[in-house]
């Protein structure tokens, strides 16, 4: 299973875009990238995912270079609700399963 | 979107109780069902993977005679932690994956039992 880096936590303001990069360098073939986010006391929720290059939905887009081995995650104008918990995940196919890594403590000031 | 629910979403018991948590996924059939347990400031820990039907496959380190994991039906999943102690204490949630077909299944996830033991 591929393993991720994050940064331990990371400041910013309201307003501002925050960018948010995974290190994966082990990263698999049939491996997606997966980005989740979570708030205290409840279940992940799933922001956003890609394999390769960039992805955009309403909430983030996701940046993949050529060589996979990192992501990016920009978040726009964040807001004082975006302060949570962001989980870059690797997997495949075999089996779905998941391994979290630290995440990343966002936290989003005034 | 696929809605995945959890029962109870928190539980006081005694040193020594069995507490059951529900996992069941409301609008969707879930094939695959996985439970995490999450210490405070941790990440998400991956406990046991459950398929319908068959056995649990555990990680390495958790009791399986002390976890004891059910998925008996394509939309419910239960854990029960037997004898229960203090050091049980966590958050566990629980997700599931259907059967969409292609290469990758995304994960609901649910909102997670904190479950104290005193």
């Amino acid at each position: 299973l591929a393993k991720t880096t994050q940064p331990i936590s990371m400041d910013s303001y309201e307003g501002q875009e925050v960018n948010i990069t995974c290190s994966h360098n082990n990263i698999a073939t049939n491996d997606y990238i997966t980005w989740y986010q979570q708030f205290p006391s409840q279940g992940p929720r799933f922001i956003i995912q890609g394999y390769k290059t960039k992805v955009t939905n309403e909430v983030a887009s996701l940046f993949i270079p050529a060589d996979r081995k990192s992501s990016t995650l920009s978040l726009p104008r964040v807001s004082l609700s975006d302060t949570a918990v962001y989980y870059c995940l690797v997997a495949g196919d075999a089996g779905n399963m998941l391994t979290f890594g630290g995440g990343t403590r966002l936290m989003v000031k005034p | 979107g696929a809605v995945v629910s959890q029962h109870p979403s928190w539980v006081i018991c005694k040193s020594g109780t069995s507490v059951k948590i529900e996992c069941r996924s409301l609008d969707f059939q879930a094939t695959t069902m996985f439970w995490y347990r999450q210490f405070p400031k941790q990440s998400l820990m991956l406990m046991a993977t459950s398929n319908e039907g068959s056995k649990a496959t555990y990680e390495q380190g958790v009791e399986k005679d002390k976890f004891l994991i059910n998925h008996a039906s394509l939309t419910l999943s239960t854990l029960t932690v037997t004898s229960a102690h203090p050091e049980d204490s966590s958050f566990y949630i629980c997700s599931a994956t259907e059967e969409a077909g292609g290469t990758y299944n995304e994960q609901f996830f649910g909102p997670g039992t904190r479950l104290t033991v005193l």
